[in-house]
């Protein structure tokens, strides 16, 4: 129950595509979704998050759509760029006290030029 | 990396040696955490810390003990090093909700 199923484990696409990144929770008590960018050799750095009171979040170019009915939320990159390539990782927590973050397995994302 | 710092960056040890790790900060944030980055694992919460002297286990806790005796520092030790330790540690910080984490730490058992 306290996992976080993400998908793809890798994903291409084309300068200016959209990719989409999805993942899946059991626990109904986490109520806070942060998504990480990791370069590598790098720590993973805080992209956006999205609390369960709203369907959609936009910053820049990333939005989070979040479906708190099936327990899904996702992740699109618009006009995505060659250094967008990067691994992400979606999350999950509650936000009571310490930020217990469980993490999705990752999804290493190539944009090719 | 806001304001943390880890050290060492790098280590290779031996099976059955004690490591320690150290975490710091500079944000004076009240939450501190390990976690541990494997392939296919994601990350893993390992231990965290809800203030000084103030600390509790996370999913892989095992093998594992922290200690934090000032806001600033954080400290993981392998108290007998395996193999299976073999992995890169990352320490994370946070006030409300958001979360933020160091360059990381690569350990290498041998």
């Amino acid at each position: 129950q306290q996992q976080v199923k993400q998908s793809p484990q890798s994903l291409i696409v084309q300068k200016g595509g959209i990719p989409i990144i999805n993942c899946a929770y059991e626990n109904t008590a986490f109520d806070y979704f942060p998504w990480y960018q990791q370069f590598p050799g790098k720590g993973p750095a805080l992209l956006i998050a999205i609390r369960p009171d709203v369907s959609e979040k936009k910053e820049g170019r990333f939005t989070i759509s979040f479906n708190k009915s099936a327990k899904q939320f996702s992740l699109h990159i618009m006009d995505s760029q060659p250094g967008d390539s990067a691994t992400y990782f979606c999350a999950a927590s509650g936000i009571q006290g310490a930020q217990k973050l469980v993490f999705g397995q990752g999804t290493r994302l190539t944009i090719n030029p | 990396d806001a304001g943390i710092t880890q050290s060492p960056r790098h280590k290779v040890t031996e099976t059955g040696t004690p490591v320690t790790l150290r975490c710091h900060q500079t944000e004076n944030h009240r939450y501190m955490y390990w976690y541990r980055q494997d392939p296919g694992h994601g990350l893993r919460l390992i231990h965290y810390s809800y203030g000084v002297k103030d600390t509790d286990k996370g999913e892989v806790s095992d093998g594992y003990s922290v200690s934090r005796s000032k806001t600033e520092d954080f400290l993981l030790t392998l108290e007998s090093a395996t193999s299976s330790q073999t992995s890169v540690y990352f320490c994370a910080i946070s006030e409300v909700y958001e979360q933020y984490f160091g360059p990381g730490t690569r350990l290498t058992v041998t």
